[in-house]
């Protein structure tokens, strides 16, 4: 597609249940980043994919946080047995990843709200 | 540990008149430095690259590598200005990008 698309784009949820967020990124953009922001907070950084690997999940902020990257494409940020703390918008990026041109593209973001 | 600050969450400044917002960064290395700008009801998107030394919408920013900052700064502020703006730094070693807190520019008519 012609940009960063993510879904849902507002979710609404019990806590204790398991969400799903998903991300397309731009095609042939082989890194791919997930955001937090919380409300009044800046981006924080969560897992970073080369391809369809993770070489650093170092932001996740508990277990109970996963993503996965197939194709090189579409990735999943995957949170189990959410809590309150979780409500946040969830940013996905996508870039080349090559020397000086490491430009993200955002999508819209996926708004998280946990009851 | 890479860390980038912005000192200033609020910033409120008259039009025309000049604006700086404040961004200091800790990295052992040569960084590539950035800032991204959030419009009302918009994505987040590119601002300035320092690597380009470019001029977007009037807004400039210098890499001083000695005070570790990378300030955005523009002569004339307008009322168009007004957005949420943030610094990041990406690592070349561990291929990530972080981000400041953000500083959000309120210019008055």
């Amino acid at each position: 597609g012609a940009g960063v698309s993510q879904s849902p784009s507002n979710k609404v949820t019990e806590k204790g249940k398991d969400v799903e967020l998903r991300c397309d990124p731009i095609s042939g953009h082989t890194a791919l980043y997930w955001y937090r922001q919380r409300l009044g907070q800046g981006l924080e950084f969560l897992i970073y994919f080369q391809g369809n690997s993770a070489p650093d999940k170092s932001g996740l902020p508990s277990d109970r946080f996963s993503a996965e990257r197939t194709g090189e494409s579409v990735s999943t940020l995957t949170i189990q047995r959410t809590q309150q703390e979780d409500s946040a918008v969830y940013l996905c990026a996508s870039s080349l990843d090559t020397s000086g041109a490491n430009v993200l593209t955002f999508g819209a973001g996926s708004r998280l709200t946990v009851l | 540990a890479q860390r980038v600050t912005q000192p200033e969450k609020l910033l409120s400044v008259f039009k025309g008149a000049p604006v700086e917002l404040k961004c200091n960064y800790s990295y052992s290395g040569s960084p590539e430095l950035f800032w991204y700008v959030q419009y009302s009801r918009q994505r987040l998107q590119l601002l300035l690259r320092h690597i380009s030394r470019e001029s977007i919408k009037g807004f400039t920013a210098d890499l001083n590598k000695g005070e570790t900052s990378f300030h955005l700064k523009k002569p004339f502020a307008q009322e168009e200005d007004s957005a949420m703006y943030y610094c990041a730094l990406h690592s070349r070693r561990g291929f990530k990008t972080i981000f400041g807190a953000g500083t959000r520019l309120f210019v008055k008519a």
